[in-house]
């Protein structure tokens, strides 16, 4: 099905334990962003891509490691994961500027 | 970089009543200006937006505004109805760097039937 991706959904993880989100797109959009969405913080942009093998660090990047070896997949990495990383996180991608974004349905993780 | 503050944090309305929801940024370099509905445990969904060479555009009972002398724009929905309740994101770019879009905090509407 065409559109935007992620997985997994929901997601409980230990402190310290490597995770990884991943997101596919079938528009072969050029453009790619990950976001966290906590309470009372709104969207917050923690890395993007501007193509493949192209990337760059957004406003909360600690933390996190991002991929772009294929034009539609962004996958972020928790390397050892932290409570403070708990939080839902979307995926989104656009053709460019003045299209807006699309966002994938997110992934609720939990680590305890 | 860009600064998007976002006015009411809530709001109720009565069902048919208009809702407005009012954004202001800080980066005089911006000129897109797309808001998002998002519903319940979805990702948000973009439903308006308004370049800066524009001063108003309409989609049925939904409009936006923009007044880039004063650095605001505003979410206009008339007729509101229950499927309008949803949590509503404006956000802004300058369309440099990777199209960067730098969102407000958010608006959580409730529409009373």
């Amino acid at each position: 099905d065409a559109g935007i991706t992620q997985s997994p959904r929901y997601k409980i993880t230990e402190t310290g334990r490597q995770v990884t989100l991943m997101c596919h797109q079938t528009w072969s959009h050029s453009y790619m962003f990950w976001y966290r969405q906590d309470l009372g913080h709104g969207l917050r942009l923690i890395y993007y891509s501007a193509a493949a093998d192209i990337t760059d660090k957004g406003e909360v990047p600690d933390g996190y490691v991002v991929s772009r070896s294929k034009t539609e997949n962004f996958p972020l990495t928790l390397e050892s994961a932290t409570r403070s990383q708990t939080s839902v996180y979307f995926c989104a991608s656009t053709q460019g500027f003045g299209y807006g974004y699309t966002f994938g349905s997110g992934t609720r993780l939990t680590v305890v | 970089g860009e600064n998007v503050e976002q006015h009411p944090s809530t709001l109720s309305v009565q069902e048919g009543d208009s809702a407005v929801i009012k954004c202001t940024y800080s980066d005089s370099a911006s000129n897109y200006f797309p808001w998002y509905k998002q519903e319940l445990g979805k990702g948000p969904q973009l439903i308006i937006d308004i370049r800066s060479n524009v001063g108003e555009k309409k989609d049925q009972r939904i409009a936006v505004t923009l007044n880039k002398t004063a650095k605001h724009f505003s979410l206009h929905i008339t007729e509101t109805q229950p499927e309008d309740s949803a949590v509503y994101f404006c956000a802004a770019s300058s369309g440099t760097g990777a199209n960067n879009l730098f969102f407000g905090t958010g608006t959580r509407l409730t529409v009373i039937p």
